[in-house]
């Protein structure tokens, strides 16, 4: 089955700089991959997704590339406020069963 | 629209009790899922129903059963709680159109003591 690995575990940055959130995944029929953003006792949301027809996608601050030939794909993160402070987890999905897998999260800590 | 509603939203369960967590979801979507997020760790997906009568396994689905007799509900049953339960439990839905967000419930805080 789809197996999703997502990094940096952590990640620390400075408000204003840049942050990057690296996943890969293993199904090459995966087609969907969202980002989903958590704040602290709250459900799961949705930020941004990109699908396999598609390199890049950008929504203001946020932007999500693939790449489908090494299976992989990013959050961008540009500009950081301490409202971007959460976990952020990627997903992957195909069609065939709609299951939707989950990498293990990065914890975002943006510091003024 | 309520959107994916999840009850109870917290509960203390003691070793070997049982209890379903309800789901409910009034967006005709097609696709449910129940995940189990332990603390500071990701979501792992426990079963989910690809519609009504349809259901499989995912990750990690053992001490749980589920039921999917309509589209509109996926409960998750939990027959001899155990501590390594104790957990927050969401259940998420999706269109079965392709590629379209999952929405989230709120969560069920479980604590098995």
């Amino acid at each position: 089955g789809e197996n999703v690995e997502q990094h940096p575990s952590t990640l620390s940055v400075q408000e204003g700089d840049s942050a990057v959130i690296k996943c890969t995944y293993s199904d090459s029929a995966s087609n969907y991959f969202p980002w989903y953003k958590q704040e602290l006792g709250k459900r799961p949301q949705l930020i941004i997704d990109i699908r396999s027809n598609v390199g890049e996608k950008k929504d203001q601050r946020i932007a999500v590339t693939l790449n489908k030939t090494a299976k992989h794909f990013s959050l961008h993160i540009t500009e950081t406020q301490p409202e971007d402070s959460a976990v952020y987890f990627c997903a992957a999905k195909t069609d065939s069963w709609g299951k939707l897998q989950f990498g293990a999260g990065t914890q975002v800590v943006v510091t003024p | 629209n309520a959107g994916v509603t999840q009850t109870p939203k917290f509960r203390i369960l003691k070793i070997g009790q049982s209890m379903t967590l309800q789901c409910a979801q009034d967006m005709n979507h097609n696709y449910m899922y129940w995940y189990r997020q332990d603390p500071g760790m990701g979501l792992k997906l426990i079963y989910y129903s690809v519609g009504a009568g349809i259901t499989d396994k995912g990750e990690v689905p053992n001490g749980y059963n589920v039921s999917r007799s309509t589209t509109e509900d996926f409960p998750l049953r939990l027959e001899l709680a155990a501590p390594s339960q104790t957990s927050v439990y969401f259940c998420a839905s999706s269109s079965i159109d392709r590629n379209t967000e999952a929405f989230f419930g709120q969560g069920t805080r479980l604590t098995v003591v």
